[in-house]
C-alpha cells in the first residue's frame, strides 16, 4: 500500500487530454513539493515535472502539473502513442522522514 | 551529460550481503544529495535510502533500516549501498538517483542493477 494514492490505470485516445491524480496527506503533499516521473517499458524513470508544476528542459509543454492542498495532478494534452507508460508521483514525507511514491498509473493510448 | 552507472548486483542467498556501487559523472557530485530507489519485478518504485551532499544526514526506509547502509565517497564520485541480512523481498532492480538539490526530489536516475535474493 503506497503512501501516495494514484489510480492504477488511465487511458485515452490520440489527441485527447488525460489527467492522473495523486492523493496524499498533510505530511507529504500538503507540506512539500511534488515531482512526477514517466517510466517507459524497460527503462529507468524520467523526471517529467518537478516542484509541482515545473518542466525540465526537453519535456514537451503537453505535460503539466498542479497541486492543491494534499493532492496533485498530472495532465497530458494532445495524447500521443509514445506517452504510453507508467507514471509516478513522489514527495518527501516529514512524518516518515523519507521520500514516498505513488503506486503508479499505467497509461494506455487506445 | 549526467551519468549514473550502478554495479554490484547479482544472485545472493538469503541472509548474505551485497554491496552496490554507483559511479557518477557530469555534475559536481558533492553539491547534491543522492538516493537509492528499488523496483521489484512488475511492481512500483520504492525509496530505499538518502544521503545529503555533505554533513552526514542519512535517512532510510523502514523496510531496510538496520540492514542497509548508504555511503558516499565524494573524492571518487561514488555512491554505495551495503546490504546485509538480505531477504527474498529485497529482490529488485536498484536505481542510483541524483537529488535536485538536497531533499527536493530526484531528477536523474541510473539504469539500475538487479539484485536477486534466492536460495
Amino acid at each position: 500500500q503506497s503512501v501516495l494514492t494514484q489510480p492504477p490505470s488511465a487511458s485515452g485516445t490520440p489527441g485527447q487530454r488525460v489527467t492522473i491524480s495523486c492523493s496524499g496527506s498533510s505530511s507529504n503533499i500538503g507540506s512539500n513539493t511534488v515531482n512526477w516521473y514517466q517510466q517507459l517499458p524497460g527503462t529507468a524513470p524520467k523526471l517529467l515535472i518537478y516542484s509541482n508544476s515545473r518542466r525540465p528542459s526537453g519535456v514537451p509543454d503537453r505535460f503539466s502539473g498542479s497541486k492543491s492542498g494534499t493532492s496533485a495532478s498530472l495532465a497530458i494534452s494532445g495524447l500521443q502513442s509514445e506517452d504510453e507508460a507508467d507514471y509516478y508521483c513522489a514527495a518527501w514525507d516529514d512524518s516518515l522522514d523519507g521520500l514516498v511514491f505513488g503506486g503508479g498509473t499505467k497509461l494506455t493510448v487506445l | 551529460e549526467v551519468q549514473l552507472v550502478e554495479s554490484g548486483g547479482g544472485l545472493v542467498q538469503p541472509g548474505r550481503s551485497l554491496r552496490l556501487s554507483c559511479a557518477v559523472s557530469g555534475f559536481t557530485f558533492d553539491d547534491y544529495a543522492m538516493h537509492w530507489v528499488r523496483q521489484a519485478p512488475g511492481k512500483g518504485l520504492e525509496w530505499v535510502a538518502y544521503i545529503i551532499s555533505i554533513g552526514g544526514s542519512i535517512r532510510y526506509a523502514d523496510s531496510v533500516r538496520g540492514r542497509f547502509t548508504i555511503s558516499r565517497d565524494n573524492a571518487k564520485n561514488s555512491l554505495y549501498l551495503q546490504m546485509n541480512s538480505l531477504r527474498a523481498e529485497d529482490t529488485a532492480l536498484y536505481y542510483c538517483a541524483k537529488d535536485l538539490l538536497n531533499g527536493v526530489g530526484i531528477d536523474y536516475w541510473g539504469q539500475g542493477t538487479l539484485v536477486t535474493v534466492s536460495s
